[in-house]
């Protein structure tokens, strides 16, 4: 069945540094790959997403890269800072959106 | 304020009993859901909605039964639950499945099956 491989399940930066998350799918007919984040004891909520239309789309510190090609797209976010710290969810679908299994991201002092 | 209400928050019952937990959006979203998340896993579809009397299994249908009456209501029903059951639950609602939007999650019900 369809399948959302996300790397790494764990990350730790400095703060400051940049983090970087990649996911690959399986459905090639995925054409919406939202991103969530969701911080200790919270519901997930979205951050970004972007849509097979688009190969890169930024916000502030965030941004998003597509490659539909080769079925994978990541999450960047620079200048890293403490509130950045929780788990970071991908998730790639049309009309069946399936989720990552999470990276749980910690900014060290 | 637009948002998406689960209850209960928590939930401690015996292995069997049967229980509803409730779910409930006020933004006119035709699209439902329901995610189990456990550690390791992420969140796994239990089951979806893509609008009034259509329901369709997610990844992780066993156990669980869902219905959608009414187009702000999505209880998921747990028949007989067992141990295996434990674990927290999200509802979430997105306007529609061909625009593809922003899932909105509600508060998570913690349910331990003892």
């Amino acid at each position: 069945g369809e399948n959302v491989e996300q790397h790494p399940s764990t990350l730790s930066v400095q703060e400051g540094d940049s983090a970087v998350i990649k996911c690959t799918y399986s459905d090639s007919a995925s054409n919406y790959f939202p991103w969530y984040k969701q911080e200790l004891g919270k519901r997930p909520q979205l951050i970004i997403d972007i849509r097979s239309n688009v190969g890169e789309k930024k916000d502030q510190r965030i941004a998003v890269t597509l490659n539909k090609t080769a079925k994978h797209f990541s999450l960047h976010i620079t200048e890293t800072q403490p509130e950045d710290s929780a788990v970071y969810f991908c998730a790639a679908g049309s009309d069946k959106i399936i989720f990552g299994k999470g990276t749980r991201l910690h900014i060290l002092p | 304020e637009a948002q998406v209400t689960q209850n209960p928050r928590y939930l401690i019952t015996v292995t069997g009993k049967k229980l509803t937990v409730t779910c409930s959006q006020n933004m006119n979203h035709e699209y439902m859901s329901w995610y189990r998340q456990d550690p390791g896993l992420g969140l796994r579809q239990i089951y979806y909605s893509m609008n009034v009397e259509v329901t369709d299994k997610g990844d992780v249908p066993e156990g669980y039964k869902v219905s959608r009456k009414e187009k702000r209501n999505f209880p998921l029903i747990l028949e007989s639950p067992s141990p295996n059951q434990t674990s927290l639950y999200f509802c979430a609602s997105s306007l529609t499945v061909e625009m593809n939007t922003e899932a909105f999650f509600g508060q998570g019900t913690r349910l331990t099956v003892v």
